[in-house]
């Protein structure tokens, strides 16, 4: 059973553009939404985290918005770069158990 | 350099082999995770040690058997794999089990 579902599973946009990725979650005891960016070759970064108490939260071009009610959330890249190409997966957290579980992933590619 | 490095970084090995792979966090955390990241899935919590105790075993197989001697080192010991168990390992450290997680750089593991 898929607890998280990411989507697109790859999406290429032009430099400057708005790439958007979609996440959904079923369990409602999650209380900490991260993304995490990953580079070939190289293990998964933090890149920007959320909980559900806030609807938005801004961290330089990433934004991550969140829909408690729908129990979704996306993460948004504004005037994307072509070095912002690699994996991005949503990942849910359930405090104090460790568990954290990722969505499938997106590939991204910016093109120059 | 997330402060948790992963050795080695790439294992081939035969089907009836002993291998042990090693994680080493410097950020002074007291939580530990290994995760496996195969092609076209979602990354899978396969272990958390907190304060070196066991705390999560996501049913992962018996061939599989983890090490936790002090909050700052974790291993993974192999035994009898199989070829569909090839997939990149991923160590992670948290402060503890409410905060960020921060992950290696994985080992690309092959069985033949």
């Amino acid at each position: 059973q898929q607890q998280v579902k990411q989507s697109p599973q790859s999406l290429i946009v032009q430099k400057g553009g708005i790439p958007i990725i979609n996440c959904a979650y079923e369990n409602t005891a999650f209380d900490y939404f991260p993304w995490y960016q990953q580079f070939p070759g190289k293990g998964p970064a933090l890149l920007i985290a959320i909980r559900p108490d806030v609807s938005e939260k801004k961290e330089g071009r990433f934004t991550i918005s969140f829909n408690k009610s729908a129990k979704q959330f996306s993460l948004h890249i504004m005037d994307s770069q072509p070095g912002d190409s690699a994996t991005y997966f949503c990942a849910a957290w359930r405090s104090n158990t460790g568990k954290l579980i990722f969505g499938q992933g997106t590939t991204l590619q910016v093109k120059p | 350099e997330t402060g948790v490095t992963q050795t080695p970084r790439h294992l081939v090995m035969g089907m009836t082999n002993k291998k042990s792979l090693k994680c080493e966090q410097h950020l002074g955390h007291n939580a530990m995770y290994w995760y496996k990241q195969s092609a076209k899935k979602p990354l899978e919590l396969m272990f958390v040690y907190n304060f070196k105790e066991q705390t999560e075993n996501n049913s992962v197989p018996s061939r599989f058997s983890p090490e936790c001697p002090n909050s700052s080192h974790l291993f993974l010991h192999l035994h009898t794999l199989q070829p569909e168990d090839s997939a990149l390992y991923l160590c992670a450290s948290s402060q503890d089990k409410n905060t960020e997680a921060f992950f290696g750089q994985g080992t690309r593991l092959t069985v033949v």
